[in-house]
């Protein structure tokens, strides 16, 4: 059975930083692309970024560049999100999720940044 | 960026009924769509994917069609687990986007 598990979230001030990671198992880690979405509270959902299953390519949505950091580490199954200079807005639970179509999901890390 | 607009944002239906939700592209994405559904409080599930192929363990009353910037996910003899909210994603050109979401709720 997949499974994706999320962590690292929490309570950030404006301007500071998390690293959220997302544990995988019951598949091959290292065969497959990852990305993260998130949800800010009572909103859709949005994509953030991508990362392909041997890192050599990333992808980031506009609101987040040079701001976040995608990384994976196959050794470990583990899929991570930098995230820097966080803002308000970024408030919003983050899902990490398997494959560029979605298939499988984790249950989410909430980040609130707030002063 | 490519706009993906899904309509309705919300509609009412009864149990045993059958709803039609679509999914337009601003651009032409080939058959690089899914969709998902979420429940409050809990994380989106797969459904579709490839515009029209059924995620393992998704039952057979979801079906979706489309190709290029016109798709549909029709959802079939609706059962109270059923309603809830419906996004497609387009996953043919960084950045990826989601559609705003369809509420389905019941009459």
């Amino acid at each position: 059975e997949v499974q994706l598990v999320e962590s690292g979230g929490g309570l950030v001030q404006p301007g500071g930083s998390l690293r959220l990671s997302c544990a995988a198992s019951g598949f091959t880690f290292s065969s497959y692309s990852m990305s993260w979405v998130r949800q800010a509270p009572g909103k859709g959902l949005e994509w953030v970024s991508y990362i392909s299953s041997d890192s050599t390519s990333t992808s980031y949505a506009d609101f987040v560049k040079g701001r976040f950091t995608i990384s994976r580490d196959n050794a470990k199954n583990s899929l991570y999100l930098q995230l820097n200079s966080l803002r308000v807005e970024d408030t919003a639970v983050y899902y990490c999720a398997r494959t560029v179509a979605g298939h499988d999901w984790g249950q989410g890390t909430l980040v609130t940044v707030s002063s | 960026d490519i706009q993906m607009t899904q309509s309705p944002s919300s509609l009412s239906a009864s149990v045993g009924g059958r709803v039609t939700i679509t999914c337009r592209a601003s651009q032409g994405i080939d058959n690089y769509l899914a969709w998902f559904q979420q429940k409050p409080g809990k994380a989106p599930k797969s459904l579709i994917y490839a515009a029209s192929s059924l995620q393992s363990g998704v039952p057979s009353k979801f079906s979706g069609s489309g190709s290029g910037t016109d798709f549909t996910l029709t959802i079939s003899t609706l059962q109270p687990e059923d309603f809830a909210t419906y996004y497609c994603q387009q996953y043919k050109t960084f950045p990826y986007t989601f559609g705003q979401g369809t509420k389905l709720e019941i009459k």
